[in-house]
């Protein structure tokens, strides 16, 4: 059962360009969670999404960033007009949120760099 | 306002002695806490979690103890291991779903 994966791991962007960060959830997951890490920092919660839905987005920035996760395909964060400040550790998690218990598992990141 | 707080950047410890991490929070509505282990370039793996009706739980080396009155939670590790060096978030769920986080402290075990 493969984990959650994550791609691309590094992405570069200039600023005012557009990052598309991709998230595949475990096999049997449909909830999906995306975080950002910046340096020296925690983990920050960005978005909480179930298929089609948002369910909370009360982390995300109010402008220039965006999550979908589609009936088909991965989950998707958006950052359009990238800046400096949006260089960080991009995480998405999943689980089946079954229960409070449930655990979420973690991708490995991907690493956005704003040039 | 951050609402869960590890105060303590870094611990350095012999192996084979005890780690205690600590933290804090500040929400009494927080319901269940977890930790989590991160090596550099990897994302966060779960370690052992508790809910707030359970004081202790046990898991092989590792134990998280949470004390509700003083809004506190530690995890130790005994006996400690040089593969146990690795940064450790605390983390802590309000309901089903977002996890709120720690800063995160850098454990170092010495050989």
């Amino acid at each position: 059962n493969a984990g959650v994966m994550q791609n691309p791991r590094h992405l570069v962007r200039r600023r005012g360009q557009e990052a598309r960060l991709r998230c595949s959830p475990m096999k049997g997951h449909s909830h999906v969670y995306w975080y950002r890490q910046l340096p020296e920092e925690g983990l920050k919660f960005m978005v909480y999404l179930q298929k089609e839905n948002i369910i909370d987005e009360s982390g995300m920035p109010k402008e220039r960033f965006s999550a979908e996760f589609p009936k088909e395909g991965p989950s998707i964060l958006r950052i359009q007009q990238v800046v400096r400040g949006d260089s960080a550790a991009y995480f998405c998690a999943s689980s089946t949120l079954l229960d409070q218990g449930d655990e979420q598992f973690f991708g490995p990141g991907t690493r956005l760099t704003v040039l | 306002d951050q609402q869960v707080k590890q105060n303590s950047p870094s611990l350095s410890v012999q192996e084979g002695r005890i780690s205690i991490l600590n933290c804090d929070y500040t929400n009494s509505m927080f319901d269940y806490f977890l930790w989590y282990k991160k090596y550099p370039a990897e994302g966060p793996t779960f370690l052992i979690s508790i809910s707030s009706i359970k004081d202790k739980n046990e898991d092989g080396r590792f134990t998280v103890f949470l004390n509700k009155s003083a809004k506190h939670l530690s995890l130790h590790i005994v006996p400690s291991q040089p593969g146990d060096s690795a940064v450790y978030f605390c983390a802590a769920r309000l309901n089903a779903g977002k996890s709120t986080f720690g800063d995160g402290t850098t454990l170092t075990v010495k050989p």
